[in-house]
């Protein structure tokens, strides 16, 4: 059965700064995902990773995936308020349902 | 082009009573997922259909249960109501089931 762990699940970090939420997933993964949701209101798609050593940059926002580890990062650089959201990421191991990570709740304070 | 579209955006329920859900995809795409999200178990997974035909389905009772029409719109049903299926339920949309799934803005479903 596939997991999926994400940590921290809450980040409470200072404009400016910069930190990293790291995946980490039990199995073999085909793609691996990372949505953004503000509270009470939908999933919004940020990255799709597909390969070894992908690297998506977005922003303020960069994903990488190494698959040998079974990570993916969400690196934050020099945050703002707006960031403020929860991110997941999703694994897909094809043909079978996505798995979410418990997400992570990023505060990002003044 | 427009989005994935659910209605009702909220509803109120009691314990026993039965609610149905609709979902009607981006254009052109096939693949709808249900998911149900609660503070406590996060974001699982319901059920997939493509084409019309139940592809994947989640590790849920039998009272949730869906089905896909022609056109791709897809509707979900949960019957007896239990005060824990309260939750945001989210459908999501895709081409064909294994590319990035957009999701709709939710149902929050509160069972009384």
């Amino acid at each position: 059965e596939l997991k999926v762990e994400q940590n921290p699940l809450f980040l409470s970090m200072q404009e400016g700064k910069n930190y990293t939420i790291y995946c980490n997933y039990s199995t073999t993964s085909d793609r691996l995902y990372w949505y953004r949701q503000d509270p009470g209101k939908s999933l919004e798609s940020l990255f799709v990773l597909l390969s070894n050593g992908a690297v998506k940059q977005e922003g303020r926002l960069m994903a990488s995936l190494d698959t040998k580890a079974r990570l993916s990062t969400l690196h934050i650089t020099a945050a703002v308020h707006d960031l403020s959201a929860t991110y997941f990421c999703a694994v897909d191991m094809g043909n079978t349902p996505l798995v979410f990570g418990k997400g992570t709740r990023l505060s990002v304070i003044a | 082009k427009a989005g994935v579209t659910q209605t009702p955006r909220y509803l109120i329920k009691t314990r026993g009573q039965q609610v149905t859900l609709s979902c009607s995809p981006i254009s052109g795409h096939r693949s709808v997922s249900w998911y149900q999200q609660t503070p406590g178990q996060g974001l699982q997974f319901l059920f997939e259909y493509f084409s019309e035909t139940q592809r994947n389905k989640g590790n849920f009772p039998g009272r949730f249960s869906g089905r896909q029409f022609s056109n791709s719109r897809s509707e979900m049903n949960v019957s007896t109501l239990e005060l824990g299926d309260s939750a945001l339920y989210l459908c999501a949309s895709s081409l064909f089931g294994q590319e990035t799934q957009y999701f709709g803005p939710g149902t929050r479903l509160l069972v009384l």
